[in-house]
């Protein structure tokens, strides 16, 4: 069963501080893309950042960067210089190559305490 | 940046009723989806749509859904027949040909309350 798995419900970090939640997902297969989409308040989901399976580079965008480990089949979210705005819930997804649904984390919800 | 619009952002409905959710996806994307997210729930796949037919679905999307893509630029949701169980947050996400890795565009959501 294609599954994805956030074990931690809350998080909470002091602004400025770097927090990291983690995501650890099930397949067999090889090729896939991952992702971390942010839901603010306003529940519209915003992607934050993608890996691709095949490349060994972790990604980064700004103050986000993930931690990739394919044979441990993790995949957490780095967040630097936390800011006000960063406090939402975030939720890690994956989809195999050539399928068409994202398979969806049940979420972090991420506090930022001023 | 081109956005995925979902229209009503919130609909009441009364158990037993039709209800059509709309969304106009990214003008040059072909694929759409339609998820769901029951309050304090995670997000769930319900319908994906390419070239003018359903390419997948998951269990939850039964006979009482159906999806449409009426005109050039506008994709629908049809609930048939609304039980209280189908309240929830419903997305529609949009990608293109260039496949997964660039993620899939997401809607603000329609907040759908069947009372």
């Amino acid at each position: 069963a294609q599954t994805v798995t956030q074990s931690q419900p809350e998080m909470s970090v002091q602004e400025a501080e770097t927090v990291t939640l983690s995501c650890t997902y099930d397949t067999s297969e090889s090729d896939y893309y991952l992702f971390w989409y942010k839901q603010p308040p306003s529940r519209q989901m915003i992607l934050v950042i993608r890996q691709e399976a095949y490349k060994q580079q972790n990604a980064t965008e700004n103050r986000f960067s993930v931690n990739f480990q394919k044979a441990a089949k993790s995949f957490s979210l780095k967040i630097s210089d936390s800011q006000l705005g960063d406090a939402a819930m975030y939720f890690c997804a994956y989809v195999i190559q050539g399928a068409q649904k994202l398979v969806f984390g049940q979420g972090t919800r991420l506090t930022i305490n001023p | 940046e081109p956005e995925v619009t979902q229209t009503p952002s919130h609909q009441v409905t009364q158990m037993g009723q039709e209800v059509i959710l709309r969304c106009v996806p990214i003008s040059n994307h072909l694929y759409f989806y339609w998820y769901r997210q029951i309050l304090g729930q995670k997000v769930e796949f319900l319908v994906s749509f390419y070239n003018n037919e359903i390419s997948e679905k998951s269990e939850i999307f039964d006979d009482q859904f159906s999806v449409e893509r009426p005109d050039g630029s506008n994709f629908t949701l049809k609930i048939r027949s609304t039980k209280l169980e189908d309240s929830a947050m419903y997305f529609c996400a949009s990608r293109g040909l260039r496949g997964p890795r660039y993620g899939y565009t997401f809607g603000s959501g329609t907040r759908l309350t069947v009372v």
